[in-house]
C-alpha cells in the first residue's frame, strides 16, 4: 500500500529560527507532491506543490520543499519561522489508483513557534 | 475563481438523528473528495467521485453513510443515524484533470450529542 509518513508529529522553534518539517513516501510513480497548511478551524490551504519541473520548490509565506528522488523525500522547510506559522502541516501525494488518482494524507506535524 | 463551497459550517444534531452536507466544487473539476477529520487527526478519505461515478468508497461506513454526486456536479454526504463518533468535521475537495492539486472548502463541523 502507499503511504505517506511525516516523521514528526509536533515541532516546536522560536520565532526567526528555522523551520523543517519532514515527509517521506513509498517509492511510486507520482509526478506531483504537495504540503498543505491548516490553522485552527480553518480548511486546508495548499502551501507549495511540486510537478516534476524544478526539485526545489517555493510556495507561500517563505516556505520551500525539495524533492529528492533518491530519498524518497520532500521536507518542508523555512528560513526564518513567525508567530503566525503556527498550524498543523500535512504532506500530500496523489497516487494512481486505477484510472484516478487517490490523494494520501501523511499524518500531519503540528508546529509551535515560541516567542 | 470561486473555490469550494459547503454547507452548513456547523451542525449540532443528538445520536440517531440523521443529518447532511453539501458541497459544490470549482467550476469544471471532475474530482470529487469527502474527508472526515476527527480532532487531532489527519483527513480520512470516505469517498471519491470521478464526474458522477464513485471512484474509492473503501472507507465508507456504507451502513450509514451515503453520498452522490448529482449530475457530475453538486454533492451531497448523509449520515443516518448518526452515532458520537461521527463528531468531526467533514471536508469536501475537488481536483482537476490529471495530477493537480485538489482544493477544499472550510469544511462542515459536527457535533453529535
Amino acid at each position: 500500500a502507499q503511504s505517506v509518513t511525516q516523521l514528526d508529529s509536533h515541532v516546536s522553534v522560536s520565532e526567526g529560527t528555522p523551520v523543517l518539517l519532514r515527509c517521506n513516501y513509498s517509492s511510486s510513480y507520482s509526478p506531483s507532491l504537495f504540503w498543505y497548511v491548516q490553522h485552527p478551524n480553518k480548511g486546508l490551504q495548499l502551501l507549495l506543490k511540486y510537478t516534476s519541473a524544478a526539485t526545489l520548490v517555493k510556495g507561500i509565506n517563505g516556505f520551500e520543499a525539495e524533492f529528492k528522488k533518491s530519498e524518497t523525500s520532500f521536507h518542508l522547510t523555512k528560513p526564518s519561522a513567525h508567530m503566525s506559522d503556527a498550524a498543523e502541516y500535512f504532506c500530500v501525494v496523489p497516487f494512481p489508483s486505477g484510472s484516478a488518482r487517490q490523494l494520501t494524507f501523511g499524518s500531519g506535524t503540528q508546529l509551535t513557534v515560541l516567542p | 475563481e470561486a473555490g469550494v463551497a459547503q454547507s452548513p459550517r456547523y451542525k449540532i444534531i443528538e445520536k440517531r438523528q440523521s443529518v447532511a452536507f453539501w458541497c459544490n466544487p470549482i467550476s469544471g473539476h471532475a474530482t470529487l473528495y469527502w474527508y472526515q477529520q476527527i480532532l487531532g487527526q489527519g483527513p480520512k478519505l470516505l469517498i471519491q467521485f470521478q464526474n458522477n461515478g464513485v471512484v474509492d468508497d473503501s472507507q465508507l461506513p456504507k451502513d450509514r453513510f451515503s453520498a452522490e454526486r448529482l449530475k457530475g456536479v453538486d454533492s451531497t454526504l448523509k449520515i443516518q443515524p448518526a452515532k458520537l463518533e461521527d463528531s468531526a468535521v467533514y471536508l469536501c475537495a475537488s481536483s482537476g484533470r490529471g495530477w493537480s492539486e485538489a482544493f477544499f472548502g472550510q469544511g462542515t463541523r459536527l457535533t453529535v450529542v
